[in-house]
Formats: C-alpha cells, structure tokens, sequence
C-alpha cells in the first residue's frame, strides 16, 4: 500500500514553455500533497503545500505564478512549471500524506527529472 | 523552528557488517514524529522507519532499528547485515505532532557506501 507515481519520470522542454507534472496516490486518499526540488547531491527543499480543493500554500521565496498547484481530487494533484528557463531544470518530487503509516507519513514519488533548453 | 542534522555526511560499511547514522534535532515541541527516508541512485525517496516521540519503545523493521533518546534529541540508525541494496543517501526529518505542522524538516543526508 502507499503508493504514489509522478508522470512524467523525466522531460525535456524548449525554454519559454510549460511543463505539467502529475502526482497520483494509486491506492489511498490524500487529502495532502507536496511539491519538493532537489537539486545535486542536495536534500529536498519544500515548494508547496497543496490541499485537496484549495489554494496551495507555497514556502517563502517560492514564486506561485511559476509554479502553478493545482489539486482537484483526493488522489491527483499537478504541478505545471510556466514559461519554463534553464534555471528550472531540476528533480521534481512530490509526496502524499496518509497510508499504510497513518495520516502523518508522507509517501513519495518517484520524481520527474525536468530539463530545460 | 524544529532542526534536524546530520552530522556524517558519508559513512562506509563492509556487507554484513552492522552501521549506525546519526541523527540530532531540535524542538520545544513535546509531540511530534520522527522518519528514516533511503534514496536510493533511482532517486525515490523510501520510507525505512518510523517513530512516534510519544513511544519510548524503539522502533524496528526488520534489519532496521532505531535508538530514540527524547531527552538527547537523538534519533539514530541502525542497519544490521548490511546488503549491498541498503546503498544510498539516507534522511532524517521531523514533523509536529497533532495540530502542528505538516511539514517535513529534512536532514542533510548521509551517504551510506556498502563495500562487498
């Protein structure tokens, strides 16, 4: 149980477009998600914090017309990265919390590595 | 705002072999939970362990267990015979217990090498 995927593993776009990344618990309700980056050999830094059917609450420094959170059920929450550059290019990570552990583990996906041109 | 550290940036074992990571934080909280995530070179982020700061019973799973000591703020690592697969960078985070923070506050991490 607790299982999260993220869609797609890796991407690769033009700069000064977008790029939408999907996060989906499979097998349990997550009322919410997390949007990380990590950089190299970097621990994981927290972007968002994203409620089913509400505005998701974006860590200082975070710009939310960039990162745009959008998360409409209990199992899928999307995070679209606009008008994309280089400086974007990143591994993208997102977690769900609920599960097997209890409402206060998060599970994580798998992650989507993004790459801008 | 809670902390959580790491201080072994890198650790080595021989398979087999026994290995403990650290790990510190800090908080004024008296509720809260404590994790052991592995990312492995896939880069997925696995859930090893678990620990309620209610429990003073240390957790296990299997070849995995920690020593929790509350009062040292101490959350250590065990990982017994070691394998060759317990290879990767290890975390430790923090999160409030009911009412607080959801968020998880994350070590820097401890890359663990397992020689054969």
């Amino acid at each position: 149980g607790a299982v999260v995927s993220q869609h797609p593993s890796w991407v690769i776009c033009k700069s000064g477009t977008s790029v939408k990344i999907e996060c989906r618990s499979l097998d349990f309700q997550a009322t919410t998600m997390f949007w990380y980056r990590q950089f190299p050999k970097q621990s994981l830094m927290l972007m968002a914090t994203s409620n089913e059917g509400s505005k998701a609450t974006y860590e200082q420094g975070v710009e939310k017309d960039k990162f745009l959170i959008n998360h409409a059920s209990l199992t899928l929450s999307t995070l679209t990265v606009t008008s994309a550059h280089p400086e974007d290019s990143s591994f993208y990570i997102c977690s769900a919390r609920g599960g097997g552990g209890g409402a206060d583990t998060q599970y994580f996906g798998p992650g989507t590595r993004l790459t801008v041109l | 705002a809670q902390t959580v550290t790491q201080s072994q940036p890198e650790m080595s074992v021989q398979e087999a072999e026994t290995v403990t990571l650290s790990c510190t934080y800090d908080t004024s909280e008296s509720d809260y939970y404590l994790f052991w995530y592995k990312q492995p070179p896939s880069r997925q982020m696995i859930l090893v362990i678990r620990q309620e700061a209610y429990k003073q019973q240390n957790a296990t799973e299997n070849r995995f267990s920690v020593n929790f000591q509350k009062a040292a703020k101490s959350f250590s690592l065990k990982i017994s015979d070691s394998q060759l697969g317990d290879a990767a960078m290890y975390f430790c985070a923090y999160r409030s217990g009911w009412g607080g923070s959801e968020k998880l506050v994350f070590g820097k991490g401890t890359k663990l090498t397992v020689n054969p």
